[in-house]
């Protein structure tokens, strides 16, 4: 099946810094990237929808200027979380998709990001 | 606001016995639901889906049914094996098949003892 893969799998930063989050699609080219991010015993929660070349659009309460996204290519986008806080700590996921539908969405591993 | 639910944290089988896995939602505007299936240190993969037109999926061992009524669904496991062991979470979408905007539950941990 298609791999995603995300680098990297885990990091901690000092508050204050900035963290780049890759997404990777390894054997297809995604149209669409999903980012997603998941507190401890919560379901994932969609931050944001990116396009191939477009700006990404963001959930609402999500703020852009602080998770930015960048789609550069068909098989990568990144997330990067600026001026990280403690409170940005969280599990982030990122998924692709070549075609439209649900069900062709694939997930990468995740990063767990630890603000200090 | 919790627009999909799993209300059971955890959830303890023996092996060849069947593993029912619940889900709740909110938002009437669903129309297209998923599970998907996460072990650890992966991404969730697909696992099986349903459109509101039906009240039952089968695919295998795996089977999910609907009950638009109640807002409820559920994901039935039979048999049940010890590789089924993983955390499994409902999603789902509006706009049919046509759009992967999800919106997940919480998610179960489903343990399956030999």
């Amino acid at each position: 099946g298609a791999v995603v893969s995300q680098h990297p799998s885990w990091v901690i930063c000092k508050s204050g810094t900035s963290v780049k989050i890759e997404c990777r699609s390894l054997d297809f080219q995604a149209t669409t990237m999903f980012w997603y991010r998941q507190f401890p015993k919560q379901s994932l929660m969609l931050m944001a929808t990116s396009n191939e070349g477009s700006k990404a659009t963001y959930e609402q309460g999500v703020e852009k200027d602080k998770f930015l996204i960048n789609h550069a290519s068909l098989t990568l986008s990144t997330l990067t979380v600026t001026s990280a806080h403690p409170e940005d700590s969280s599990f982030y996921i990122c998924s692709a998709t070549v075609l439209q539908g649900a069900e062709t969405q694939y997930f990468g591993p995740g990063t767990r990001l630890l603000v200090l | 606001d919790q627009q999909v639910k799993q209300n059971s944290p955890s959830l303890s089988v023996q092996e060849g016995r069947i593993s029912i896995l619940n889900c709740d939602y909110t938002n009437s505007m669903f129309d297209y639901f998923l599970w998907y299936k996460k072990y650890p240190a992966e991404g969730p993969t697909f696992l099986i889906s349903i459109s509101s037109i039906k009240d039952k999926n089968e695919d295998g061992r795996f089977t999910v049914f609907l009950n638009k009524s109640a807002k409820h669904l559920s994901l039935h496991i039979v048999p049940s094996q010890p590789g089924d062991s993983a955390v499994y979470f409902c999603a789902a979408s509006t706009g049919g098949t046509s759009y992967g905007k999800l919106t997940f539950g919480q998610g179960t941990i489903l343990t399956v003892h030999p």
